[in-house]
């Protein structure tokens, strides 16, 4: 059982816009604005996204948006494309002995 | 260029050891924390601890304490995690990743892998 909880799947139409939730607790999601995303295709090596909760690296689409509220964080992907087609993964900074703890991930799937 | 690269797939039989390594540009590694991260077959990321190749300061996930070694060259700019004895249940991908963290005194906070290698391939079976 993975530290931050996710939905295993979302789906969504092309153009349309779709949200990821991660689900932490007070130890880490809630208490630091610690959070990343991850994007991994598959056969692939994960993509950082998104960090510090809502900041985006170099390159990525300002399509990949992120904000956080309580113990939950979440990942917006709007005006879905057929290559967002992938497994999304969130990780936050933990104030417990694990240090860095990750969601278990959830497919994506464009229809 | 900022890059890690990882070494070769491994096949080992259970209870062999193996070192595999992660050599990173000089703008990639110096400076910043390394972190291992694997990944099971099918199944999700999972933290494995981190290294500050500059003094060798390590952190391990509880989960990897003592299963594993993460170990740095920082002359050669390489990373490594190590087995002394392998388990079948220790097949997987293990990736390098350039762990960004903010802190001091011994408090860091990590807050984001941004740099990843390719991956390496461990396979253990009989």
């Amino acid at each position: 059982q993975s530290a931050l909880t996710q939905p295993a799947s979302v789906s969504g139409s092309p153009g349309q816009s779709i949200t990821i939730s991660c689900t932490g607790t007070s130890s880490d999601v809630g208490n630091y604005d610690y959070v990343s995303w991850y994007q991994q295709h598959p056969g692939k090596v994960p993509k950082l996204m998104i960090y510090d909760v809502s900041t985006r690296p170099s390159g990525v689409s300002n399509r990949f948006s992120g904000s956080k509220s309580g113990n939950t964080a979440s990942l917006t992907i709007s005006g879905l494309q057929a290559e967002d087609e992938a497994t999304y993964y969130c990780s936050a900074y933990t104030s417990t002995s694990t240090l860095v703890v990750f969601g278990g991930g959830t497919k994506l799937t464009v229809l | 260029e900022v890059q890690l690269v990882e070494s070769g797939p491994e096949v080992k039989k259970p209870g062999e050891s193996l070192k595999i390594s992660c050599k990173g540009s000089a703008n990639s590694f110096n400076g910043y924390w390394i972190a291992w991260v694997r990944q099971m077959p099918g199944k999700g990321l999972e933290w494995m601890g981190t290294i500050y190749p500059g003094d060798s300061d390590t952190r391990y996930s509880p989960s990897f304490q003592g299963q594993v070694t993460i170990s740095a060259d920082k002359s050669i700019t390489t990373a490594y995690l190590h087995w002394s004895s392998l388990k079948a249940s220790d097949s997987a991908i293990y990736y390098c990743a350039r762990q960004r963290a903010i802190g001091g005194g011994g408090r860091f906070y990590f807050y984001t892998l941004d740099v990843w290698g390719q991956g390496t391939t461990v396979t253990v079976s009989s």
